[in-house]
């Protein structure tokens, strides 16, 4: 079946260590999408990626970092210079402008 | 700049109808999204509507927009305890890359 998979659900890491979340799809999609959601509030976009090797900031970049080297991935990394990394993280792709994102289940991050 | 508002909570009786609120600002809006999350999950996508239509209906699922107060709703009848979830509006426009505005989402409680 054709869908997005976001790996780990849980993780857990110490302050000031990096941490890569994974995102992979295999639906064909051009696009690739990072938000992420805390506890009353709507989704932030962190970055996004319109095509291979190609990537924007979105609202809240700042400490995050990405990739895009094949379609099919696009890892977002926490760095230690996000203030406060804990959170719900989605991942979501489409195949163009005029069509509607799909979502991975998202990876719950605990830094402590 | 874009801004979408919902209120956070609603609680109905099974059977009853549910409608979910939303307001956005961004006049330009192209499509207006209704994605349904449950605990621990990612965004399901429920239903869309492009900015150029009034009304669309999904089996137990209406979407009515009013342009003129940029006002959104979803009904959903006959609701079922299943559809206790969080229900969060969206919204892309013109030149935006396919990102999308999230409200904060509204969570739909189901009594018996």
């Amino acid at each position: 079946d054709g869908g997005i998979t976001q790996s780990p659900k849980y993780l857990f890491r110490k302050e000031g260590q990096n941490v890569t979340l994974s995102c992979e799809q295999n639906l064909n999609h051009d696009a690739m999408y990072w938000y992420r959601q805390d506890p009353g509030q709507g989704l932030r976009l962190i970055y996004y990626s319109q095509i291979v090797n190609d990537f924007q900031k979105g609202d809240i970049a700042e400490g995050y970092s990405v990739s895009r080297e094949k379609k099919e991935s696009f890892p977002l990394t926490v760095t230690s210079a996000q203030k406060n990394p804990t959170a719900f993280y989605l991942c979501a792709s489409t195949s163009d402008r005029a069509r509607p994102l799909h979502f991975g289940n998202g990876t719950r991050l605990t830094v402590t | 700049g874009e801004d979408v508002e919902q209120s956070l909570f609603l609680s109905v009786r099974e059977g009853d109808s549910s409608v979910i609120n939303c307001t956005y600002t961004d006049s330009s809006s192209t499509y207006l999204y209704w994605y349904k999350q449950e605990p621990g999950a990612g965004l399901q996508l429920l239903t869309y509507i492009f900015s150029n239509m009034d009304m669309k209906q999904d089996q137990r699922l209406t979407v009515l927009l009013n342009k003129k107060d940029k006002h959104l709703s979803l009904r959903i009848a006959d609701t079922q305890t299943g559809d206790s979830a969080i229900y969060f509006c969206a919204e892309s426009f013109t030149g935006g890359g396919n990102k999308l505005t999230f409200g904060t989402g509204t969570q739909l409680k189901v009594e018996l």
